[in-house]
């Protein structure tokens, strides 16, 4: 495909459960971050690898967030022990250049 | 103080109106500046970046003025279609890795 994916695109879980959401960018792009978005705010940071290095975690917002790239292409981010408060849309970006392409999104609704 | 701050909104304009918005930001290292348009339940889309010099795409005109730390956009002979959020982006500082700091995203809303 010629933009970045998601997968799942919906996912409920159980307070308690663990979740992993995938992402595939845009082939060729170095930069892949992931963002987390409440209903009614914007996008906010969580991660940023180049390549397969993770050059910033520091929007993760708590050691039960984690997030690899491994081969430096797909990218998963999962969420140990979910909390309702992590209920949200994850959205993954690939970069070119200055622009940031973000992907369809994984809406995830933790009860 | 949040980063990046956006009125909320919601701006409600007819067909055809002229209407701005605003962001500021707080960090004056920062080095890029962009908004993005987002429709209901979809992904942010660039709409432009933005540049000190001012750009302009058709009916659409971002402004920069670092001096007092905000962005601005202003869409002119609005359409139904313009109706959504739009968001702007603030690249976080001189380290220039790409990460975005996003406002709260403006919502309008064209009527006919």
């Amino acid at each position: 495909g010629a933009g970045v994916s998601q997968s799942p695109r919906y996912k409920v879980a159980k307070r308690g459960q663990d979740v992993a959401l995938r992402c595939d960018p845009i082939s060729g792009h170095v930069s892949l971050f992931w963002y987390q978005q409440a209903l009614g705010q914007g996008p906010e940071f969580l991660t940023y690898f180049q390549n397969e290095a993770q050059l910033d975690k520091s929007g993760l917002p708590s050691d039960r967030f984690f997030a690899e790239r491994p081969e430096g292409s797909v990218s998963t981010l999962k969420i140990q022990r979910t909390q309702q408060e992590d209920s949200a849309v994850y959205l993954c970006a690939s970069t070119l250049g200055n622009e940031q392409f973000f992907g369809p999104g994984t809406r995830l609704t933790v009860l | 103080r949040k980063e990046v701050e956006q009125d909320p909104g919601p701006f409600n304009v007819p067909e055809g109106a002229t209407v701005a918005f605003n962001c500021t930001y707080s960090n004056s290292a920062s080095q890029s500046f962009f908004w993005y348009r987002q429709d209901c339940r979809k992904e942010p889309k660039l709409l432009m970046s933005v540049y000190s010099s001012g750009n302009e795409d058709g009916r659409f005109t971002a402004q920069l003025n670092r001096a007092s730390q905000y962005i601005s956009l202003l869409i002119r002979d609005s359409k139904l279609s313009d109706s959504a959020t739009y968001l702007c982006a603030v690249n976080s500082g001189s380290s220039n890795t790409g990460k975005l700091i996003f406002g709260q995203g403006t919502t309008l809303q064209v009527k006919p």
